[in-house]
């Protein structure tokens, strides 16, 4: 049950842009985004509760797809604090969060 | 103030023994779970726990048991730990069940000898 996440790392300059996509095998009733710093506890960073929804704040934003059970989250013009590891979380109907296989986002001076 | 604290920080033991790792929430919400993150740094959940249901993911073993005592603490315990145990454990909590944000702990990093 555990979503897909891509890519598995990417590294960026200072002001890049990054697309993170997650993808469920199954249904979703919503997609979460965490941020994970090495030797911390995850962060959260936003919930789409439907399809279609777009989410976003400062210059990270993300999107719902609920018919491709899909979502992905767009990192803008990136900070050297977006480094760490984005975690995407799906509830179905077990309504308990399963999180994807992470992504591990490096910026860069 | 420590939303979600958990104790201890570090856990060393051996093979075989018990354990438990105490999680206490002071945010007021009504639902707290266990996850599991291992080497490779997945995120699993193990329970999600509120005042009227307990959620188990299949694939836990009976080992492990989460205890409640009131609405802020939720404890795991662990019998004959074995060596695939070694992980870092977070305790989150969040208000309204699992559609809600969840807010973690600092984790227990357990490690087995």
């Amino acid at each position: 049950q555990q979503p897909v996440q891509s890519p598995q790392a990417v590294i960026l300059r200072e002001g890049e842009d990054a697309v993170i996509n997650c993808s469920s095998s199954k249904a979703l009733y919503s997609v979460h985004w965490y941020r994970q710093k090495h030797g911390e506890a995850p962060i959260f960073l936003m919930i789409l509760l439907k399809g279609g929804e777009q989410k976003g704040h400062d210059k990270i934003s993300a999107s719902f797809n609920e018919k491709k059970q899909q979502s992905s989250l767009y990192l803008t013009a990136s900070q050297l604090s977006y480094s760490g590891t984005y975690f995407c979380g799906t509830v179905t109907g077990a309504n308990n969060l399963f999180f994807g296989t992470g992504t591990r986002l490096t910026v860069i001076p | 103030d420590t939303a979600v604290s958990q104790t201890p920080k570090y856990l060393v033991t051996q093979m075989g023994n018990d354990k438990s790792i105490k999680c206490e929430q002071n945010l007021g919400h009504d639902t707290m779970y266990w996850y599991k993150q291992d080497s490779k740094k997945f995120l699993k959940i193990m329970f999600s726990y509120n005042n009227k249901e307990l959620i188990i993911n299949e694939t836990v073993p009976n080992r492990f048991s989460p205890k409640s005592p009131d609405k802020a603490h939720l404890n795991l315990h662990i019998n004959s730990l074995e060596l695939g145990d070694s992980a870092v454990y977070f305790c989150a909590s969040s208000q309204g069940g699992t559609g809600q944000p969840q807010h973690f702990g600092d984790g227990t990093r357990l490690s087995i000898l």
